[in-house]
């Protein structure tokens, strides 16, 4: 069993609609969590950046974390057709050592928005 | 303007070649990752280094080598022990700590010839 696990999709939406992206995950131990943005042979874009349990809004997203639940969100509103991409979850645990800095990645979804 | 810089974008290998993926960063950043994407799959870490002269194994280092002679540079060699090679690897830097997320490069997307 994989310690992130994120549907694929892919996923197909009309524009202005509302976009819900979700990953799991094993490790009680991650504390920080992650959306990256992906487009076409190019490098992950940071979207979203949270610590711990709670809500964090930036304009049209806005990430949520369930840590009771190992559950995180991404929700994208009045979806434009400039946001299809590949959106990965990621997460790191607040741990010293060899684990400092080590990020864990989900699979990515892919997501089309259609004019 | 600050960023991660990975050269080439493209590259291709012959059988029984090392191929060196170059990465530089100006972002004074102290870590630096290398990661692994194939199709459908998240990104997987080869190596990483939190400071000048020390790096760590990642999850799938086997087939690779990298260096870090310098706080800018990480770069990756690929192995002719690597058997399957063909990915699209990325380089991303970050502050040091658990807690700092990490930025990245364009990447470059290696095929055997």
């Amino acid at each position: 069993q994989k310690e992130v696990e994120q549907d694929p999709g892919p996923l197909s939406v009309p524009e202005g609609a509302i976009v819900s992206l979700n990953c799991t995950y094993s490790n009680s131990a991650f504390q920080y969590f992650m959306w990256y943005r992906q487009y076409s042979r190019k490098g992950p874009e940071l979207l979203m950046y949270t610590y711990s349990s709670g809500n964090k809004e930036d304009g049209r997203f806005t990430a949520q974390v369930d840590k009771s639940s190992k559950y995180i969100s991404l929700f994208i509103r009045d979806s434009q057709p400039s946001d299809s991409a590949t959106y990965l979850c990621a997460m790191s645990a607040n741990a010293g050592g060899t684990s400092y800095g080590k990020l864990t990645f989900g699979q990515g979804t892919i997501l089309t928005v259609h004019p | 303007d600050g960023g991660i810089t990975q050269s080439p974008k493209y590259l291709f290998r012959k059988e029984g070649q090392n191929v060196t993926l170059s990465c530089e960063q100006n972002l004074n950043h102290d870590a630096m990752y290398w990661y692994r994407q194939d199709p459908g799959q998240g990104l997987r870490l080869i190596y990483y280094s939190q400071i000048v002269n020390d790096f760590q194994k990642g999850d799938i280092a086997e087939g690779y080598s990298v260096s870090r002679e310098k706080k800018e540079s990480f770069p990756l060699t690929v192995t002719s022990a690597q058997k399957n090679p063909t990915a699209f690897y990325l380089c991303a830097s970050g502050r040091t700590g658990g807690d700092q997320p990490q930025h990245f490069g364009d990447g470059t997307r290696l095929s055997i010839l």
